[in-house]
């Protein structure tokens, strides 16, 4: 299993660009990565996902190099609702496989001032 | 589309008790994952269910069990409840016809052990 390695926590500012790398250095072949945003109390929400390469939506961009041992979640333009927990998440439910505990790091808490 | 839903939002037991929480996946989803979130802390994985079967459980003792009904809908059940079982419980629904089909997470279960 993958394991992944955030920062634990990082502050940024309304209007600035932030950038949250994550760790997963025995990341395996079919491994997908994959990045949820959590606010209190809620569950986490999707926000991207990738294999290689960048990926962008609507919300963010995700960088991957191409050894794949890292991966770079892109937030344009922070503001103050962008404060919350971002988890990176690696692995793949294989189908018929006996894999599927995906496990979440301990995440990287955003916190955005004015 | 309706997404995850979990009932009951809060939970309130004594120790030794049995509580039972519920999960209704999104429509066409057959992977149901169960996490654990102490407060403060990163998602615990549990329990992994598709297709009616546990495919995988995590690291957590034996009273912690559940099951998957035919309609893909899951129940988590907690036996012999100890104060440090006090969390919110995620529940997560994932499509796996498609290869690492992102999880979709309610907002979980308060379950206060006192």
């Amino acid at each position: 299993l993958a394991k992944t390695t955030q920062p634990i926590s990082m502050d940024s500012y309304e209007g600035q660009e932030v950038n949250i790398t994550c760790s997963h250095n025995n990341i395996a072949t079919n491994d997908y990565i994959t990045w949820y945003q959590q606010f209190p109390s809620q569950g986490p929400r999707f926000i991207i996902q990738g294999y290689k390469t960048k990926v962008t939506n609507e919300v963010a961009s995700l960088f991957i190099p191409a050894d794949r041992k890292s991966s770079t979640l892109s937030l344009p333009r922070v503001s103050l609702s962008d404060t919350a927990v971002y988890y990176c998440l690696v692995g793949e439910a294989v189908y018929g496989g006996s894999q599927g505990n995906l496990i979440f790091g301990k995440g990287t808490k955003l916190s955005v001032k004015p | 589309e309706a997404g995850v839903t979990q009932s009951p939002t809060h939970l309130i037991k004594t120790r030794g008790q049995q509580a039972t929480l519920r999960c209704s996946p999104i429509s066409g989803h057959t992977s149901v994952y169960w996490y654990q979130q102490a407060l403060g802390l990163g998602l615990q994985f549990l329990l992994w269910y598709d297709e009616g079967e546990e495919r995988n459980r995590g690291n957590f003792p034996p009273r912690f069990s559940g099951r998957q009904f035919p309609n893909y809908s899951s129940e988590l059940n907690v036996n012999a409840l100890e104060l440090e079982d006090s969390a919110l419980y995620l529940c997560a629904s994932s499509a796996r016809q498609f290869a690492n089909s992102p999880l979709h997470f309610g907002n979980g279960t308060r379950l206060t052990v006192t």
